[in-house]
């Protein structure tokens, strides 16, 4: 199975920060890669696709990049509402695999 | 618009077993891959089970053997049988639509296996 690693597993921030977060796979799966923000007690919610294909309706402060093995997201000027814990995702090959998650909370 | 409901959960005996069921509604299950995803109280995501639009389907190793993932095309409705349930197994359940990602998902059904 391919893992994903994901730094930091958590920090705080400040809203107008601009946040990156790294996800890192054990093997390269070129750009079949997502990334999910989750709430406390809400369903995940697709934001980037394909490494760095924005989901429709997200807010364009998201950004992706990455192939291969390493791939980051991006929050250009934090918001409120983006306090929350956000995973990557491979779809490369089965088993499908999620990072541990990285938790951004309010500094 | 697209929805996803699951149901089924509860409280069951280890060994025992259950069925979870995801309706759906504004698009057609049968004709895109449906996957479920489990969560663990207080963990991160684990992918469970995919069954594609051609019926072929695949499990993580936790779960072979035991969980069975199906649809019932006339209801919209996609499954997952879970036997011989473990402590280990207690989650939210969620289904996903899996589209470019994982792009719709359920509001998570709870599963607690425990005596």
């Amino acid at each position: 199975a391919i893992r994903m690693t994901q730094s930091p597993s958590s920090f705080s921030a400040s809203t107008g920060d601009r946040v990156t977060i790294t996800c890192r796979a054990s093997q390269g799966i070129s750009s079949y890669l997502a990334w999910y923000q989750q709430k406390p007690g809400k369903a995940p919610k697709l934001l980037i696709y394909a490494a760095s294909t924005l989901q429709s309706g997200v807010p364009s402060r998201f950004s992706g990049s990455g192939s291969g093995t390493d791939f980051t997201l991006t929050i250009s000027c934090l918001q409120s509402e983006d306090f929350a814990t956000y995973y990557c995702q491979q779809y490369y090959s089965y088993p499908i695999t999620f990072g541990p998650g990285t938790k951004v909370d309010i500094k | 618009e697209v929805q996803l409901v699951e149901s089924g959960g509860g409280l069951v005996q280890p060994g025992g077993s259950l069925r979870l069921s995801c309706a759906a509604s504004g698009f057609t299950v049968s004709s895109n891959y449906m996957s479920w995803v489990r969560q663990a109280p207080g963990k991160g995501l684990e992918w469970v089970s995919v069954i594609y639009s051609g019926g072929s389907t695949y499990y993580a190793d936790s779960v072979k053997g035991r969980f069975t993932i199906s649809r019932d095309n006339s209801k919209n409705t996609l499954y997952l049988q879970m036997n011989s349930l473990r402590a280990e197994d207690t989650a939210v359940y969620y289904c996903a639509r899996v589209g470019d990602g994982y792009d719709y998902w359920g509001q998570g059904t709870l599963v607690t296996v425990s005596s």
